[in-house]
């Protein structure tokens, strides 16, 4: 069975500064990886994905993220952050293929606070 | 074009009292989902379907809740009797198919049982 971990609950950044989400993910079987962004009382709005090629994959809102296969992370990067960045980012996985196939699970996410 | 719309977004209901949510997808996507996101935490499948079949309903407690897509277009979710661990918000998404797809996520359904 897959599982995600987002190692940080919560980040405090300065606006401007640079900002890293960090996600881990474990998996059997090769995955797909997503990274969705929930500002209060929305839905979720996706980021990036990852499905293959390139490892580093470049998202909305100048976020970009890098697959990385032998340590099983999903980083998520933004090298100058705004306070409309404030919201709450959610790593997710799926197989790709097989049983359960597009069935998300998400990590408990990471609260960003750009603060001014 | 008109995202995934769900109704209503806000619910009180006393325990023990049904409950039913709403969601109309995206136009054209066959794919839909019932996901539960707790305070804190990050959403969970209940169900999927692929147009009016579902195709995965592991995760669903099936004691208390129903889910159906009649026609394959919106769906209904429904709790009876809830009780008050079912507060929540209750999020419905769309793709087109499979699992390369974009999710797209409605507003989603505030519920608080008292």
């Amino acid at each position: 069975a897959q599982s995600v971990t987002q190692l940080d609950s919560q980040v405090p950044v300065f606006e401007e500064a640079p900002v890293e989400l960090r996600c881990n993910y474990s998996s059997s079987v090769s995955v797909y990886l997503f990274w969705y962004v929930q500002y209060p009382n929305q839905g979720l709005q996706l980021l990036l994905k990852y499905l293959s090629g390139s490892t580093l994959v470049k998202g909305i809102n100048g976020f970009e993220a890098e697959f990385n296969k032998s340590q099983t992370s999903f980083h998520l990067r933004k090298p100058s952050v705004h306070i409309s960045d404030t919201a709450e980012y959610f790593c997710a996985v799926t197989k790709g293929y097989g049983g359960s196939q597009g069935n998300l699970i998400f990590g408990k996410g990471t609260k960003l606070s750009v603060k001014p | 074009e008109a995202g995934v719309v769900q109704s209503p977004r806000y619910k009180i209901i006393e325990k023990k009292q049904p409950v039913a949510f709403w969601c109309n997808p995206i136009s054209g996507h066959n794919t839909l989902y019932w996901y539960l996101q707790n305070l804190g935490q990050g959403p969970e499948l209940l169900i999927r379907y692929e147009n009016e079949e579902a195709v995965d309903d592991s995760q669903l407690p099936k004691d208390r809740f129903s889910a159906e897509r009649l026609k394959g277009v919106d769906s209904t979710l429904k709790i009876q009797p809830a009780e008050l661990g079912d507060s929540a918000v209750y999020l419905c998404a769309s793709s087109l198919d499979g699992s390369r797809e974009t999710q797209y996520f409605g507003p989603g359904t505030r519920l608080l049982v008292l």
